[in-house]
C-alpha cells in the first residue's frame, strides 16, 4: 500500500533555530501534499497545501514566512519552521493521496514532534 | 459552520462489546467522501474505512462498519467486538470533490477507551 515517510520523528532544539521536516511518498508520486499541525488532545489543523513545482497554498492565519514549504519533486515536500520559538512546539504531520480514485484516503507520515526550548 | 462534527469527546466501552462513534457532516456538494482514521498515542494516523457519497451500501472493513445516513448527513463508525488495542483517538474526515488538491476536513475527534 501507499507509504508516506516523514523525517525526523522527533526534534528538540533551541529557540531561534530553523528546523526542516521532510515528507516523502515512497511508492507513488504526489503532486499535492498537505501539512498539518496538531496540539495535544486536539484535531489536525491544516496549515498548507504543498503543490509540486509551484507555491504552496496557506490556510488563513498561517504565516508563510514562518513556515516555508518547498515541493521540488513529485515525491518530496519539506516544511521549514524558521527561527522557531517555544510557541511553535507541536506535532507536525504530512499527508498525500496515491491517485485520484474517489476512495483514496490521505496517507499520513508518522509525524514530527517538535520541541523548542 | 463546521464541516465535520464529532459530539463525543470521550467514550468508554467494555472489551468485546460494540461501540458507535458519531459523525455528522455539512456539505452542499453531491460528490464527497467520508473517512475514518484512528490515531493511537504514538501519533500516526491509520486509515480505517471509506464511504462515498454515491455508495448505496454501508462500508465495512473487518470489525469496522460505517452507518451512512445520507439524508441525515451522518456517517457513524461502528466497531464490533472491541479490543484493548482499539483504545485511541478516532477522527472523522470529509473530502469534497475527488481531486488530489481537494482538502480533507477533520472533526475534533473522539477518545475511545476500551475497558478490560
Amino acid at each position: 500500500g501507499a507509504v508516506v515517510s516523514q523525517h525526523p520523528s522527533w526534534v528538540i532544539c533551541k529557540s531561534g533555530t530553523s528546523v526542516k521536516i521532510e515528507c516523502r511518498s515512497l511508492d507513488f508520486q504526489a503532486t499535492t501534499m498537505f501539512w498539518y499541525r496538531q496540539f495535544p488532545k486536539q484535531s489536525l489543523m491544516l496549515m498548507a497545501t504543498s503543490n509540486e513545482g509551484s507555491k504552496a497554498t496557506y490556510e488563513q492565519g498561517v504565516e508563510k514566512d514562518k513556515f516555508l514549504i518547498n515541493h521540488a519533486s513529485l515525491t518530496l515536500s519539506t516544511l521549514t519552521v524558521t527561527s522557531a520559538h517555544p510557541e511553535d512546539s507541536s506535532f507536525y504531520i504530512c499527508s498525500a493521496r496515491d491517485g485520484e480514485a474517489s476512495n483514496q484516503p490521505q496517507h499520513f507520515g508518522d509525524g514530527t514532534r517538535l520541541s523548542i526550548l | 459552520a463546521q464541516k465535520i462534527t464529532q459530539t463525543q469527546p470521550g467514550m468508554f466501552v467494555q472489551e468485546k462489546e460494540a461501540v458507535t462513534l458519531d459523525c455528522t457532516y455539512d456539505t452542499s456538494d453531491q460528490s464527497y467522501g467520508l473517512f475514518w482514521y484512528k490515531q493511537p498515542s504514538s501519533g500516526e494516523m491509520i486509515f480505517l474505512i471509506y464511504q462515498g457519497s454515491y455508495d448505496e451500501q454501508n462500508a465495512t472493513e473487518g470489525r469496522y462498519s460505517l452507518n451512512f445516513q445520507k439524508a441525515r448527513k451522518s456517517a457513524n463508525l461502528v466497531i464490533s467486538a472491541s479490543q484493548l488495542g482499539d483504545s485511541a483517538m478516532y477522527f472523522c474526515a470529509m473530502r469534497e470533490g475527488r481531486y488530489n488538491f481537494n482538502k480533507f476536513y477533520f472533526g475534533s475527534g473522539t477518545k475511545l477507551n476500551v475497558k478490560p
